[in-house]
Parts: C-alpha cells; sequence; structure tokens
C-alpha cells in the first residue's frame, strides 16, 4: 500500500509570512493515464474539509492565488505566498492514484 | 454548483447496522466514481471505500479495517451514493463524508457536511 508522509506535522507561520508543507508518497504518482492524482485538503477549525489543489497543482474554483501546489513523481508541496488568518487549519495531502487511496497525517497551521 | 448531501448517522450498539445515503447535484453523477471517508474526533481523514462508474463496472475498493463489513452502491437514477455498514464497532465511530474521485472524466471538487456515526452500547 502506499503510504503518505507530510512535513512538518505542526508549522507556526506569523501573519504575511510563507508558508511551505511537504508531502511524500512512498510510491511515485503517476497514473497509467498520464495524470498524477495528487490532491490537497484544507479543513479549517469545525468545518468540513474542502479541496484546494487536484493533480499537483490546479487550483480549485474560488481558491485564493496565494495556493500553489508543485512537484512530480513522489514529492510534493503546499505553497502559501502569504499567510492570512483564515488559513489556519490542517492540511493534508491525497494520492489518488494507486489502490487504496490514502490520506497524509495532516499538517496543522497556525498563527506563531 | 456541486453539492453532497449526507444522512443516515446516529447511535447504534456494537455488532449492529446503518445505512449511509450521499444525494448528489451539480455534476452528472452517473459519471462520477464516488469514495467515502471519515474522521474519528480528533484524529486525521481515512479513506473508506469507493465506487466506480456503470461504466466502469461499478467495481468497488475498501479499506482493510472495513472490508467485509461495509458495502458501498449506488442508484444512478436517484443521483445516490450509499454505505452499508453491517457488524460496527466503537471503532467505526466517526463522521463520514462523501466526496467525488478525481478522474480524467471528472474532477469536480466537493465535499458535505458529513453525519456523524456513534457506534456504542
Amino acid at each position: 500500500d502506499v503510504v503518505m508522509t507530510q512535513s512538518p506535522l505542526s508549522l507556526p507561520v506569523t501573519l504575511g509570512q510563507p508558508a511551505s508543507i511537504s508531502c511524500r508518497s512512498s510510491q511515485s504518482l503517476v497514473h497509467i493515464d498520464g495524470n498524477t492524482y495528487l490532491n490537497w485538503f484544507q479543513q479549517r477549525p469545525g468545518q468540513s474539509p474542502r479541496r484546494l489543489i487536484y493533480k499537483i497543482s490546479n487550483r480549485d474554483s474560488g481558491v485564493p492565488d496565494r495556493f500553489s501546489g508543485s512537484g512530480s513523481g513522489s514529492a510534493f508541496t503546499l505553497n502559501i505566498s502569504s499567510l492570512e488568518a483564515e488559513d489556519v487549519g490542517i492540511y493534508y495531502c491525497m494520492q489518488g492514484t494507486h489502490w487504496p487511496r490514502a490520506f497524509g497525517p495532516g499538517t496543522r497551521v497556525e498563527i506563531k | 454548483e456541486v453539492q453532497l448531501v449526507e444522512s443516515g448517522g446516529g447511535l447504534v450498539k456494537p455488532g449492529g447496522s446503518l445505512r449511509l445515503s450521499c444525494v448528489a447535484s451539480g455534476f452528472t453523477f452517473s459519471n462520477a466514481w464516488m469514495t467515502w471517508v471519515r474522521q474519528a474526533q480528533g484524529k486525521g481523514l481515512e479513506w473508506v471505500g469507493s465506487i466506480k462508474t456503470k461504466t466502469d463496472g461499478v467495481t468497488t475498493a475498501y479499506a482493510a479495517p472495513v472490508k467485509g463489513r461495509f458495502t458501498i452502491s449506488r442508484d444512478d437514477s436517484k443521483n445516490t451514493l450509499y454505505l452499508q455498514m453491517n457488524s460496527l464497532k466503537t471503532e467505526d465511530t466517526a463522521i463520514y463524508y462523501c466526496i467525488i474521485e478525481c478522474t480524467s472524466t471528472i474532477c469536480a471538487p466537493g465535499w458535505g457536511q458529513g453525519t456523524l456515526v456513534t457506534v456504542s452500547s
């Protein structure tokens, strides 16, 4: 089974400063159809999760452009260019290439 | 706009059964692979299982902890996804969400509010 790891697990960031979360998979996430199904989800306190990024780097509608995703193969990154208060929460990566699907453990982003 | 509305959660005793539903709108449900995800209180997200489309054989896949106890099905005429949960255990206590799988055909976002399942005597 593919194992997803994230680092750091806790990330205190000053408002206005950048934040970066790493996600790694134990196998390449390149699908036989050529796509890489790596998604990023945000869960604000007390809310349901929502998807921010799909297929490594595609932002969902309504997601601020301060969020960006990058990477390839088995190493991926979620960047927040300038942290805002509403960005506090837990961020999860998830692979949708291999069965069983798998989420990372989550990275808690908080205000320093 | 994509909408996913889960229902059917509640309190059930260990060994009991429950069926969850997820009504979808805002996209072509019959073309979408669908997934159930759960989250125990204070814990991370856990993939439960997925179901492919009729075109792809309505194939299902399950996480090891639920395999043999949970069954995912779909009714495309009702735009509804189901999760039949049998032989429930206390560790199945969680909020259950349905989401759309991202495939080469459809990659729409969307999480519902979830439905809480509590397994306790």
